[in-house]
């Protein structure tokens, strides 16, 4: 049973930058799955932000491209997340979750128990 | 603005049937999988259907998917108070290359 982890500051002052890690355990992270963020703002709906492959291949939604980089580290598997620039509209419990490619066609079929992130000075 | 399209919200009693939609188009839905979360207060969310109609193992029977063009349908029948939840439709954009979510759907259990 593949398990996700997700840790890193739950404040992050304004302009600055928002940096999570998720762990992934039962499983390795070196395979054909693509390893995604989501988030969702408080009482909001979900918002795919991206996701790698276990090579570095990365996808980003449109609207953050220019503010977020993920990267994996497969020797530790884990892959990361930052979100540069933060304001108040980045505050959100972001989940890591896995993107089958073998389970299914694309689905996302483990997640983290998210972390919630305050944006605030 | 969500790229897919659900209802804010839908209800019925106990041991009724209740449906929800999510439209989108031929980016997504059109020519991707669509797949179904099941998220209760608190917690993360849960596949529910893959592959447009398809159950992970654990999922009861009660819950049923399907697609039909530009446009896919959960289906929840014998409804239980434990079902109250928030509900996400999810795909592939390929013009976007990249994932989306319908705005979620909160059902209600009467």
């Amino acid at each position: 049973q593949v398990r996700l982890q997700e840790s890193g500051p739950g404040l992050v002052k304004p302009s600055g930058t928002l940096s999570l890690t998720c762990v992934v355990s039962g499983g390795s992270i070196s395979t054909s799955d693509w390893w995604t963020w989501v988030r969702q703002p408080p009482g909001k709906g979900l918002e795919w932000i991206g996701e790698i492959s276990h090579s570095g291949s990365t996808d980003y939604t449109p609207s953050l491209q220019s503010r977020v980089t993920i990267s994996v580290d497969n020797s530790k598997n884990q892959f990361s997340l930052n979100v540069f620039s933060v304001t108040a509209a980045d505050t959100a419990i972001y989940f890591c979750a896995r993107r089958s490619t073998k389970t299914c066609y694309g689905c996302f079929d483990f997640w983290g128990q998210g972390a919630l992130v305050t944006v605030s000075s | 603005q969500s790229v897919l399209t659900q209802p804010p919200s839908v209800s019925a009693a106990p041991g009724q049937k209740v449906t929800i939609a999510c439209s989108g188009s031929t980016s997504n839905i059109g020519n991707n999988y669509v797949s179904w979360y099941q998220q209760l207060p608190g917690t993360a969310p849960k596949l529910l259907i893959y592959d447009n109609n398809k159950r992970p193992s654990g999922i009861p029977d009660r819950f049923s998917g399907s697609k039909s063009g530009t446009s896919a349908t959960l289906a929840i029948t014998g409804l239980q108070t434990g079902d109250e939840a928030d509900y996400y439709c999810g795909t592939w954009d390929t013009a976007l290359s990249a994932g989306v979510f319908g705005g979620g759907t909160k059902l209600t259990v009467l």
